[in-house]
């Protein structure tokens, strides 16, 4: 199974600012033929189920603002939210699907500073 | 709209059974991979079970393999999965999710909308 690792586990980030989320798979989620990697980023407001934010380590899914960015390759991910908003408190997690089983990352808590 | 709505969870002792179900609106159901994901207390999200657009195929996670069993109505665009032997630890809102690519069955995949989920709590 592919393990995937976030940190930190939670940040605290004063409005404005920028925040950093990261994400490792114990593998790569990479398929080379394709050159896709197998990455998603999900938000979870409390009592609400998750959003898909990006997909393909890098792709914004409609309608979520362009202050969320996704990056990396292989094992490597970041979640970048610029000039954070109230609103962009949340639990994040990073997904692969390069093969089941479809494990996420144990979340990162995001609040603000 | 286009959305997901689950029922069926609720209170059940330890070793019973129960069956959830999921409706699905406003999109073409028998197009998607449908997925179960389910979220224990306070913890982060465990993918439980997968089925192809046309039930022909299926998968599931370890932790529930062998007490599971997924399956789909296309004609009433109905999502199902019914937990057998249920222990203390499958206590989790139940989430059905979609997948995002359609019509190839891909039992890994990325889930693009979500039901507001329903509540499993196994306790004596």
């Amino acid at each position: 199974d592919i393990v995937m690792t976030q940190s930190p586990d939670s940040l605290a980030v004063s409005l404005g600012e920028r925040a950093t989320i990261n994400c490792k798979s114990s593998q790569t989620v990479l398929y080379t033929s394709s050159n896709k990697n197998y990455l998603a980023w999900y938000q979870q407001k409390p009592g609400q189920p998750p959003k898909l934010l990006i997909s393909w380590a890098s792709t914004r899914e409609s309608g979520v603002p362009d202050r969320f960015s996704g990056s990396g390759s292989g094992t490597d991910f970041t979640l970048t939210i610029n000039n954070l908003q109230a609103e962009d408190v949340a639990i994040y997690y990073c997904q692969q699907y390069y093969n089941t089983p479809n494990n996420f990352g144990q979340g990162t808590k995001l609040e603000i500073k | 709209q286009v959305q997901l709505v689950e029922s069926g969870g609720g209170v059940v002792q330890p070793g019973r059974s129960l069956r959830l179900s999921c409706s699905a609106s406003g999109f073409t159901f028998g197009r998607y991979t449908m997925h179960w994901v389910r979220q224990a207390p306070g913890k982060g999200l465990e993918w439980v079970a997968v089925i192809s657009y046309n039930g022909g195929y299926e998968w599931f996670a370890d932790s529930v393999q062998g007490r599971v069993t997924i399956s789909r109505d296309n004609s009433k665009n109905a999502l199902y999965l019914e937990m057998n032997t249920l222990r203390d630890e499958d206590t989790a809102v139940y989430y059905c999710a979609r997948g995002i690519r359609t019509v190839q069955y891909f039992p890994a995949d990325a889930f693009d909308l979500w039901g507001q989920g329903t509540m499993v709590i196994v306790s004596s």
